[in-house]
């Protein structure tokens, strides 16, 4: 079975600096899709970013990046100049292309900006 | 607003009563879904909806939970016979494609 894993409960970024968020997945199948959510609290789960596993270039959206690492089913997380506003649970997806009803979920990392 | 909604966003109840949440997708989605997440933990998927059709449902949904989608809209989730252990945030998606996109939430609390 597909299982995610973030390693990272808690992780804590001055404002303006970039941090890593780390997750790591097991799965057998070759095609599948990789997300990033954003959960801030009290509030609903939203959408950062996604990478197809065909795709060997890495995904970006604005100040978000992923370093994508098929061989060692990395799926990583940068955020740049980071902003009060990124605080929040952020979580790692992982669903196969075949698949359309199990998206399974790391724990989760709770980033803090610290101003 | 053309998100999903769901309501109510916050119920408590008595052990053993029932509850029901509703949940409204984005209108052009064709799937749909339930997932449960508790304090600390990613949301664990319960089950999954293409148009009226129940496709899959997990383990975790036991014979107390049951879920409709008539006419593939809107879909209700019902606990029966609620336990303290039903505690948590019931969270509803909808996709089109690949990509899920979350309601807020019905944060149920049982006493």
């Amino acid at each position: 079975a597909q299982t995610v894993t973030q390693s990272q409960p808690e992780m804590s970024v001055q404002e303006a600096e970039t941090v890593t968020l780390s997750c790591t997945y097991d799965t057998s199948e070759s095609d599948y899709y990789l997300f990033w959510y954003k959960q801030p609290p009290s509030r609903q789960m939203i959408l950062v970013i996604r990478q197809e596993a065909y795709k060997q270039q890495n995904a970006t959206e604005n100040r978000f990046s992923v370093n994508f690492q098929k061989a060692a089913k990395s799926f990583s997380l940068k955020i740049s100049d980071s902003q009060l506003g990124d605080a929040a649970m952020y979580f790692c997806a992982y669903r196969g292309r075949q698949n359309n009803n199990d998206m399974r979920f790391g724990a989760g990392t709770r980033l803090t900006v610290k101003p | 607003d053309t998100g999903v909604s769901q309501n109510p966003r916050h119920k408590i109840t008595k052990r053993g009563q029932n509850v029901t949440f509703r949940c409204d997708p984005i209108s052009e989605h064709n799937r749909l879904y339930w997932y449960r997440q508790t304090l600390g933990q990613g949301p664990e998927f319960l089950t999954y909806f293409q148009n009226e059709a129940q496709l899959e449902k997990s383990r975790l949904l036991s014979d107390r939970f049951s879920a409709e989608r008539p006419k593939g809209s809107f879909s209700t989730l019902e606990i029966q016979r609620t336990e303290q252990g039903d505690s948590a945030m019931y969270l509803c998606a909808s996709s089109l494609l690949y990509e899920q996109y979350f309601g807020p939430g019905t944060r149920l609390t049982v006493t």
